[in-house]
């Protein structure tokens, strides 16, 4: 069965970077493009960014850019987000999410942002 | 951005009653190829969104056929024709037509 599995999350300070991992499995994860979702303490659902399925092609939300980078590994079928000058809003559960029109979520990994 | 409004913030139900939750988007969903690219979402306490309805109506693998999607346009619903405890959770509609993907706030479905 599709299971996504999101990693590296953890409390890091204002301006610090941390990067996640989403582990793939039960499914050709070179034929999905991919999303990370990021849903803060008590809110609703911010979509972050994408990536195509062979890594060509990228969007960011304003909130992120410049600052976040979405990357894959298709021969280890991983998705990245690299996250560099991370701010207290940034605090928030980050989900990876499949496909163009995302259809299945993992778990999440909960990023903490704060001195 | 296309800003999508839910209504209501939230539905007190009584179990094996229907609940309706609509779904507003600032502009069309219509995809260029014709396509309504619009989702509904449900996220039970403590997991992760689940997917239920995608392109308005299509109910997605192992979904309950009491979950229902309509609309068009700028205007959708989600109807749950007899809510049970298990239905209980925040549901979000979800628009995929044009980046950035947008969500709508959220609509709370608990148990009178």
């Amino acid at each position: 069965q599709v299971q996504l599995v999101a990693s590296g999350g953890g409390v890091v300070q204002p301006g610090g970077s941390l990067r996640l991992s989403c582990a793939a499995s039960g499914f050709t994860f070179n034929s999905y493009a991919m999303h990370w979702v990021r849903q803060a303490p008590g809110k609703g659902l911010e979509w972050v960014t994408f990536i195509q399925y062979d890594g060509s092609t990228d969007f960011y939300a304003d909130s992120v850019k410049g600052r976040f980078t979405i990357s894959r590994d298709n021969s280890k079928n991983t998705l990245f987000l690299q996250m560099n000058s991370l701010r207290p809003d940034d605090t928030a559960v980050y989900y990876c999410a499949r496909n163009r029109n995302p259809d299945f979520w993992g778990q999440g990994t909960l990023v903490t942002v704060s001195s | 951005d296309i800003v999508m409004t839910q209504t209501p913030l939230s539905s007190p139900v009584t179990l094996g009653q229907p609940a309706s939750i609509s779904c507003r988007s600032s502009q069309s969903l219509v995809h260029t190829d014709g396509n309504t690219y619009l989702s509904w979402l449900q996220q039970r306490p403590g997991q992760p969104p689940r997917l239920l309805i995608y392109k308005i109506s299509y109910r997605f693998s192992g979904v309950p056929d009491r979950f229902s999607g309509s609309g068009a346009g700028t205007d959708f619903t989600l109807k749950i024709s007899r809510v049970e405890a298990e239905d209980v959770g925040v549901y979000y509609c979800m628009q995929t037509t044009r980046f950035p993907l947008t969500f709508g706030g959220g609509t709370k479905v608990e148990i009178k």
